[in-house]
C-alpha cells in the first residue's frame, strides 16, 4: 500500500542542523510531489515547504525560506527535509505527506508518522 | 496570503449531537480547493474531506463539507466515540501553497 516512512526523533543543540527523511513506497516516486508540515508542541499544523519528485522544484513558505532546504533522491524514493540554524521554537513534529487518490490542489491524503525534532542545549 | 480562520476554537458536545464547524479564508477564490482533516493524538492528520464537500476513502458519511468562496463548513450529523479531535481546514492556493486554520477542537462535553 502506499506508505510514507520518517527517520526517527532526534535531538539538537541551538544553531545545529537537522536532517529528516521520508521514504516512498507503493507509488511512483516521480509522479508526486513531497510536502512537509510541522505542528510544535499543542499547536496546529504549518505547511514548510513543497518539492517535486519528478523535477526537483521547490516552493518554500516565506518564513522558511532561508532556513529550510528539501531535496529528493529518485534512486531510493526518499525526500529530504533539512532545516539549519535550530532555534528552540523548531521544537516540532515534523510530518511528510503528498496526494495520491487526488490532484494536488485537493489536499494531501497520505501522511508519514511524524519525526520529533527538539531543539535543547 | 490567505488566512484560514477556523471557529469555534472548542466545541463540548454529547455523542450523537451534531456538530458544525466554521473557516473562513481571508481571500475569496472561485476554486474550492478546501480540505478538511481529523487529527486525533499522537497521529499523523487524516484527510477527510476535499474540494469543499467530497468525502476521502473510507470517510463515513456522516462527515460532509459545504460552502464556496470564502465560507466553509464541516458538519458532523452524530458524533460517534472517535471523532471526538482537533480538525483543521486547508486551503490550496499560491501563498502559501498549504494554508492551514488553527484547528478546532471537538471535546466530549
Amino acid at each position: 500500500q502506499v506508505q510514507l516512512v520518517q527517520s526517527g526523533s532526534e535531538v539538537k543543540k541551538p544553531g545545529a542542523s537537522v536532517k529528516v527523511s521520508c521514504k516512498a513506497s507503493g507509488y511512483t516516486f516521480t509522479t508526486y510531489a513531497i510536502s512537509w508540515v510541522r505542528q510544535a508542541p499543542g499547536q496546529g499544523l504549518e505547511w514548510m515547504g513543497s518539492i517535486s519528485a519528478h523535477n526537483a522544484n521547490t516552493n518554500y513558505a516565506q518564513k522558511f525560506q532561508d532556513r529550510v532546504t528539501l531535496t529528493t533522491d529518485t534512486s531510493t524514493s526518499t525526500a529530504y527535509m533539512e532545516v539549519r540554524s535550530l532555534r528552540s521554537d523548531d521544537t516540532a513534529v515534523y510530518f511528510c505527506a503528498s496526494y495520491y487518490r487526488i490532484s494536488y490542489y485537493y489536499g494531501l491524503d497520505v501522511w508519514g508518522q511524524g519525526t520529533t525534532v527538539t531543539v535543547s542545549s | 496570503e490567505n488566512v484560514l480562520t477556523q471557529s469555534p476554537g472548542t466545541l463540548s458536545l454529547s455523542p450523537g449531537e451534531r456538530a458544525t464547524l466554521s473557516c473562513r479564508a481571508s481571500q475569496g477564490e472561485s476554486n474550492n480547493y478546501l480540505a478538511w482533516y481529523q487529527q486525533k493524538p499522537g497521529q499523523a492528520p487524516r484527510l477527510l474531506i476535499y474540494g469543499a464537500s467530497t468525502r476521502a476513502t473510507g470517510v463515513p458519511d456522516r462527515f460532509s463539507g459545504s460552502g464556496s468562496g470564502t465560507d466553509f463548513t464541516l458538519t458532523i450529523s452524530r458524533l460517534e466515540p472517535e471523532d471526538f479531535a482537533v480538525y483543521y481546514c486547508q486551503h490550496y492556493g499560491s501563498s502559501p501553497l498549504y494554508a492551514f486554520g488553527q484547528g478546532t477542537k471537538v471535546e466530549i462535553k
